[in-house]
């Protein structure tokens, strides 16, 4: 039972465009949605995050939207750089007894071409 | 990744040993979570604990499996008697008072 989707596999961008991750969840208990990067042998790294009370959160070159009623969120990174090249992780949350527990999705592979 | 430590970052064990994965939380953190990630596949959440408590172990495997968060020194994560499935990297990551984990970068085991 998947609570966290990230249906795209890969995503391949030419560098300035715009790149667009997706992610689904199931649970609507969730709370708390977070995207981190992820470069090869490294720790995830946070990106950015957005409470279940917003519809938008925006930090430079990236924007997370967040859609409730359709379980349903977005990172926006505009405009991309090659840098930018990694594995993008979806993360859904919810506090439960103290504990911060985070639901990862299989993650997106997002490359971009100079 | 800024704080969160790590070590080993590689380790290499024959079937049937112990591995030991050590983890130092950011500064003044006390929570720390273990996560595993196999091949393909998105990041499981094993286990959170607080000093000297198992908070939350639904994750873990029923056997082989331990982890401790001692008063003094690193979170240790216990796998006894390796076996190949459980080659894999193993995140530490610990938390604030707010929402939200930092993740170390990671031990990458491998069970030959």
């Amino acid at each position: 039972d998947q609570q966290v989707k990230q249906n795209s596999p890969s995503l391949s961008v030419q560098e300035g465009r715009i790149s667009i991750l997706n992610c689904d969840y199931t649970n609507s208990m969730f709370d708390y949605f977070l995207w981190y990067k992820k470069y090869p042998a490294e720790g995830p790294t946070f990106l950015i995050s957005i409470s279940s009370i917003k519809d938008k959160n925006e930090d430079g070159r990236f924007t997370v939207f967040l859609n409730k009623s359709a379980k349903h969120l977005s990172l926006h990174i505009v405009p991309s750089q090659p840098g930018d090249s990694a594995v993008y992780f979806c993360a859904a949350s919810v506090r439960q007894g103290g504990s911060e527990k985070l639901v990862f999705g299989k993650g997106t592979k997002l490359t971009v071409n100079p | 990744n800024a704080g969160v430590m790590q070590n080993p970052r590689h380790l290499v064990r024959r079937r049937g040993q112990e591995a030991r994965l050590r983890c130092s939380p950011m500064k003044g953190h006390s929570h720390v979570y273990w996560y595993r990630q196999l091949p393909e596949e998105g990041l499981k959440f094993m286990v959170y604990l607080q000093k000297e408590n198992i908070i939350d172990e639904s994750g873990m495997p029923k056997e082989r499996f331990s982890a401790e968060f001692p008063k003094e020194g690193p979170s240790i994560l216990r796998i006894q008697q390796v076996v190949r499935g459980d080659s894999a990297a193993y995140f530490c990551a610990s938390s604030p008072a707010g929402r939200g984990l930092f993740f170390g970068s990671g031990t990458q085991l491998s069970v030959l």
